[in-house]
């Protein structure tokens, strides 16, 4: 079946520290695969994707590039500001593989101190 | 972007009582709505998968007569927690698909629901 191992945490960072979370997956398709973010309080909120191998998913100054071979979307910053203080969460998507379910790591927790 | 909203973002109930949560997309139809449970340590339990219409697909491990679900319309599917009791205080996220992102899979998740059970 389809799994989602990330990082555990908690990472706790200073601002303008480079930032890592680790991401890998099993399929048995071709997922679409995903980084949410969920801030203090609040439902989970779309960082970025990407869709197919070789795809660099990019914002709010993250990537995350899918790599087949070694199936992995690790979550990358060059520098972590406070507001980035959130817990992230790795996901894949397997639609054409039959289901539609989002499959979720267990969350990485950032703390980013001033 | 696609919008998703839950209500009530947070409900206090006495145990026994029953208590209905929304989830609603706000700009476009969603042919799918998931219910997810969130555990302390952040970790995200799938409970069950709606679709317009029909009932609802619950995962391993969930009680279907516990916590019901209904997805009447194309933009609204409801979560109803039955004589709840303080295990199941817990923040509840629903999530929805959008038609033009089903080759994709993404999500857009609701702000959530916090569910307190005195």
């Amino acid at each position: 079946g389809n799994s989602v191992t990330q990082m555990e945490g908690p990472v706790t960072l200073s601002e303008e520290a480079f930032l890592t979370i680790n991401c890998t997956y099993t399929a048995t398709g071709y997922p679409s695969l995903f980084w949410y973010v969920q801030y203090p309080g609040e439902g989970l909120q779309l960082l970025l994707k990407a869709t197919k191998a070789d795809d660099k998913g990019s914002n709010k100054g993250f990537e995350a590039t899918y790599r087949k071979e070694t199936t992995s979307f690790h979550l990358e910053k060059g520098s972590v500001q406070v507001s980035d203080s959130a817990v992230y969460f790795c996901a894949l998507s397997d639609p054409q593989g039959g289901s539609e379910k989002l499959v979720f790591g267990k969350g990485t927790k950032l703390t980013v101190n001033p | 972007g696609a919008v998703v909203s839950q209500h009530p973002s947070w409900v206090i109930c006495k145990s026994g009582t029953s208590v209905k949560i929304e989830c609603r997309s706000l700009d476009f139809q969603a042919t799918t709505m998931f219910w997810y449970r969130q555990f302390p340590k952040q970790s995200l339990m799938l409970m069950a998968t709606s679709n317009e219409g029909s009932k609802a697909t619950y995962e391993q491990g969930v009680e279907k007569d516990k916590f019901l679900i209904n997805h009447a319309s194309l933009t609204l599917s409801t979560l109803t927690v039955t004589s709840a009791h303080p295990e199941d205080s817990s923040f509840y996220i629903c999530s929805a698909n959008r038609l033009r992102d089903m080759h994709t899979g993404e999500l857009f998740f609701g702000e959530g629901s916090r569910l307190t059970v005195l």
